[in-house]
């Protein structure tokens, strides 16, 4: 069964420090999704992505925050300048045109030190 | 804005008791609802959705939810739960239009341990 992957599955950094979480969404959708989960709270939505543009994003996502789809597969979160507060586990999702549901990652945990 | 309610933080229950587990959510319009379900060192997976028809919705592993809209509810329940069923267990809800970004909106979550 098709898979979302993400790489790696846990990063450290220091603090400043720009980190790019990456994602394979499932090969046939096309919406993207980024949330994150810090630990011990709810998980919340970031951003959502579709034909090549933001299409939603939170109050979370802000301008240290970009996301970009570089090439037909791979689906990026940059995160320019981490702070002790970014560090979260980071789940990509996706899912068809057709359908509600999302298909998540295993997420990516980011140590921000 | 769409908001998720989960009433129960940390459940314990034995091998072949019955589990239900509260979720409300807030939302004005249509949405669409789901539970997932995080198993330790796993990603989350898809219990079950309702999107319409029938409001008792069958998931996997045996879990089934209701969904009962004069009291904006969505609870989970097995009628006998495994230790394998150890786990968190999400409600959320999106938004039930086409188009836009559909986000998810999740609740804070239920842990589950199942004791022997």
């Amino acid at each position: 069964e098709p898979e979302v992957t993400q790489t790696p599955s846990h990063q450290v950094t220091q603090m400043g420090q720009e980190v790019i979480l990456r994602c394979v969404p499932i090969s046939n959708h096309l919406y993207f999704y980024w949330y994150r989960q810090i630990l011990g709270q709810k998980v919340e939505f970031l951003v959502s992505f579709y034909n090549n543009e933001i299409s939603e994003k939170s109050e979370i996502f802000d301008d240290q925050f970009s996301v970009e789809r570089p090439d037909g597969s791979n689906f990026t979160l940059k995160i320019r300048s981490t702070k002790l507060e970014d560090s979260a586990m980071y789940f990509c999702a996706s899912r068809v045109g057709s359908s509600y549901e999302q298909y998540f990652g295993p997420g990516t945990r980011l140590t921000v030190t | 804005a769409q908001s998720v309610s989960q009433h129960n933080h940390h459940v314990i229950l034995s091998e072949a008791a019955s589990l239900e587990l509260g979720c409300n959510y807030s939302y004005g319009g249509t949405v669409n609802l789901f539970w997932y379900v995080q198993y330790p060192g796993q990603h989350l997976q898809l219990l079950l959705k309702y999107f319409s028809g029938d409001p008792l919705v069958k998931g996997i592993k045996g879990f089934e939810a209701e969904f009962i809209k004069s009291k904006f509810s969505f609870n989970l329940r097995k009628p006998s739960v495994q230790w394998s069923d150890t786990a968190e267990y999400f409600c959320a809800v999106n938004a039930g239009v086409t188009g836009g970004g559909n986000k998810l909106t999740f609740g804070t979550g239920t842990q589950l341990k199942v004791e022997l």
